[in-house]
């Protein structure tokens, strides 16, 4: 079975662009959840999307969003960059089903914002 | 909210040796799911070991064992005999219960190992 992939692996932008980031899960997870990597703050969780819906938020501020399509593919888009988003962007999917709560990571997508 | 506390940021051991990572968190929940996952240099995160907060007995997967103290709130991981492919990053995580999948990291330990 196909791990969780991640596109692009690397991407650099400008500051004030946006940028959107995909993440396909392992066949049959429909649970995608993001997470951001900084040396300073470490891993902090962003959202997570189950069956198209957002069941969770980190506290992260409005210009980060995401979604999630009917074949269980994530994106997440960030607007008006800024120079702290700078990061790796990982995401994690999970079948999510009651007795099975093991998350699989992709590559990450490494965000650099100059 | 809950947190999650790795207090060495490095440690190193030799190779064939024994190492323990450890960790604390702080939660006013009494079921929780903790793991130690492990992220290699420029490779993905994979999970370690899991531990179900009910239960009392330490998980173990093969070299890896957790000393899991439910009251001290201490979830430490164990690794023996260590090999030169241990060498990562390694970071606690916990996760409540119920809920959306939603982890809380620490902030890692950097493992070496000395050959």
């Amino acid at each position: 079975k196909a791990g969780v992939t991640q596109t692009p692996r690397y991407l650099i932008k400008t500051r004030g662009q946006q940028v959107t980031l995909s993440c396909s899960p392992i066949s049959g997870h429909r649970s995608v959840s993001w997470y951001q990597q900084t040396p300073g703050q470490g891993l902090q969780f962003l959202f997570e999307y189950f069956s198209e819906t957002q069941r969770n938020k980190g506290n992260f501020p409005g210009r980060f969003s995401g979604r999630q399509f009917s074949n269980s593919r994530s994106e997440m888009n960030v607007s008006t960059l800024e120079l702290g988003d700078s990061a790796l962007y990982l995401c994690a999917s999970s079948s999510d089903s009651v007795f099975f709560y093991e998350q699989y990571f992709g590559p990450g997508t490494r965000l650099t914002v100059t | 909210a809950q947190t999650v506390t790795q207090s060495q940021p490095e440690m190193s051991v030799q190779e064939a040796e024994t190492v323990t990572l450890s960790c604390t968190y702080d939660t006013s929940e009494s079921d929780y799911y903790l793991f130690w996952y492990k992220q290699p240099p420029s490779r993905q995160m994979i999970l370690v070991i899991r531990q179900e907060a009910y239960k009392q007995q330490n998980a173990t997967e093969n070299r890896f064992s957790v000393n899991f103290q439910k009251a001290a709130k201490s979830f430490s991981l164990k690794i023996s005999d260590s090999q030169l492919g241990d060498a990562a990053m390694y970071f606690c995580a916990y996760r409540t219960i119920q809920g959306a999948q939603k982890l809380v990291f620490g902030q890692g330990t950097r493992l070496t190992i000395n050959p």
